[in-house]
C-alpha cells in the first residue's frame, strides 16, 4: 500500500499565485522527498528534507516536515506556466522511496 | 550518457506475449530501482538492487514479473505472458550508493492488447 498521500490531488490557480501542496504517511522515515512529474515521464528530484530537519528552502521551493503529525508540505511562490506538473512525495524508510498518488498542479496565465 | 536511459520507449504487445524492458543507470550508481505507473495514478514500487546484494523483490505484483541487473549496470525487467492490466509506464532510477536522491529515466511505455 502507498505509504504517502498527496493532497489536494488536484490543484489550478493562476500565474503568480503560491500553490501549497500537502503529503501525509503513516510510518517513520529516514526523510521525505519532492518530487515533479512532467508529462507521465520521468520523475525529477526536487527537495530532500531529513526527518530531524522542519524546513527547508530552495528557490521558490519551501518544504516543511511534521513529524509528529507524519505530514509535509511543499509550497511554490510566485507560480509560473511553466510550474504545471504533478508533484509526488516519497518517504525513504531503510532503502525505498514509497511514492504517493500525486497533486497535479495547473497554472493559469 | 548523462542520465538513466531507458529503452524501448514505446511498447504495444498482444496479452500472452513477453516482454522485455531495459534500464540503463547512471555510471557508478550502485542502486537501481523500477517502478510501475498505471494512468493517473502514483508510482508503485516493483523491485530494488543494491550492489551485489539480494535484489528486495517485495514489490513484484506476481510471479510473472523478474528483473536482472548485473553488477552495476544494465538491468532487465521481463514480463511473462502479459496481460492487459501490466499496461502501464514502467520507469527506473539509480542513484549513488550514499545519496538518497533517485534519479529517474524517461520510462516505458508499455500497451497490453
Amino acid at each position: 500500500s502507498q505509504q504517502g498521500e498527496e493532497d489536494p490531488q488536484a490543484l489550478s490557480i493562476q500565474e503568480g499565485e503560491n500553490a501549497t501542496m500537502n503529503c501525509s504517511y503513516k510510518t517513520s522515515i529516514n526523510n521525505l522527498q519532492w518530487y515533479r512529474q512532467n508529462s507521465g515521464r520521468g520523475l525529477v528530484h526536487l527537495i530532500l528534507i531529513r526527518s530531524n530537519e522542519r524546513e527547508k528552502h530552495s528557490g521558490r521551493l519551501r518544504v516543511t516536515l511534521d513529524t509528529s503529525k507524519k505530514s509535509s508540505s511543499l509550497l511554490i511562490t510566485a507560480s509560473r506556466a511553466a510550474d504545471t506538473a504533478s508533484y509526488f512525495c516519497g518517504t525513504q524508510g531503510a532503502q525505498k522511496l514509497v511514492f504517493g498518488q500525486g497533486t497535479r498542479l495547473t497554472i493559469n496565465p | 550518457g548523462a542520465g538513466v536511459s531507458q529503452s524501448p520507449s514505446n511498447k504495444v504487445t498482444e496479452k500472452g506475449k513477453d516482454v522485455e524492458l531495459r534500464c540503463d543507470p547512471i555510471s557508478g550508481h550502485t542502486a537501481l530501482y523500477w517502478y510501475r505507473q498505471r494512468l493517473g495514478q502514483g508510482l508503485e514500487f516493483l523491485i530494488y538492487f543494491q550492489g551485489n546484494s539480494a535484489p528486495d523483490k517485495s514489490g513484484l505484483p506476481s510471479d510473472r514479473f523478474s528483473a536482472e541487473r548485473t553488477g552495476e549496470s544494465v538491468s532487465t525487467l521481463t514480463i511473462q505472458r502479459t496481460q492487459q492490466e501490466d499496461s502501464a509506464v514502467y520507469l527506473c532510477a539509480s542513484r549513488p550508493g550514499l545519496q538518497e536522491t533517485q534519479y529517474f529515466g524517461p520510462g516505458t511505455r508499455l500497451l497490453v492488447l
